[in-house]
């Protein structure tokens, strides 16, 4: 059984650019959901996907966008990025959408922002 | 906002010692849920807790809901350097997860 995976590892951009994260789900989970964990904090919701539809979305603005593929990976793009975009991005994977089932987290792409 | 509370932020303790770290908010939540993280690695799931006043118990870790579900504690029993990390809590229900900041723990050997 393959966990969650994610690329690229580690991401160094300019304030203004875009960017493009990645994001495969453990096998047999059609649920992905995407979070931004900013140094010493915990990691804040964006947006889940499931049947390559926005299944709830946290409090981001809409430069932070997403796509999901029938095969269930995921795509995090971020638009006319800002140092305060400087985080750990997490994806976890589940069986089902909603929060009852457990997630599965990746291990993150750390994006700098410069 | 649904805000979850965690203390201490920081804690460092010698191998073989007992600890406490607290979870705490003045909303109610569904189910809570604690995780560890290593550094370079995603969040791990340790356990769900669903029932106010419900105990549960992972080998050392004993983790306990509160009785009105709006807080809760995790105690760890004669910590090991293998314990090391950032301990989260996460309240649940019918929306995101929301998670605290964080304990960062450091067992020293």
């Amino acid at each position: 059984e393959t966990g969650v995976t994610q690329s690229p590892t580690h991401l160094i951009k300019t304030r203004g650019q875009q960017v493009t994260l990645r994001c495969s789900s453990q096998s047999g989970h059609n649920t992905v959901s995407w979070y931004q964990q900013a140094l010493g904090q915990g990691p804040q919701f964006i947006f889940q996907y499931y049947r390559e539809e926005e299944n709830g979305r946290g409090n981001f603005p809409p430069r932070f966008s997403g796509l999901q593929f029938p095969n269930y990976s995921s795509e995090l793009n971020v638009n006319a990025l800002e140092l305060d975009d400087s985080a750990l991005y997490l994806c976890a994977s589940s069986l089902s959408p909603g929060f009852s089932y457990e997630q599965y987290f990746g291990p993150g792409t750390r994006l700098t922002v410069t | 906002t649904q805000l979850l509370e965690q203390s201490p932020q920081f804690l460092s303790i010698q191998e073989g010692e007992n600890l406490t770290v607290y979870c705490n908010s003045s909303s109610v939540f569904s189910s809570l849920q604690w995780y560890r993280q290593e550094p370079g690695e995603g969040p791990v799931l340790l356990v769900t807790v669903v029932t106010g006043g419900e105990v549960k118990k992972l080998k050392r870790l004993t983790f306990q809901f509160g009785d009105a579900r709006k807080d809760s504690s995790l105690h760890i029993t004669a910590a090991q350097p293998g314990d090391t990390g950032l301990y989260l809590c996460a309240g649940s229900g019918n929306t995101p997860l929301v998670f605290g900041k964080g304990t960062r723990l450091s067992v020293i050997a």
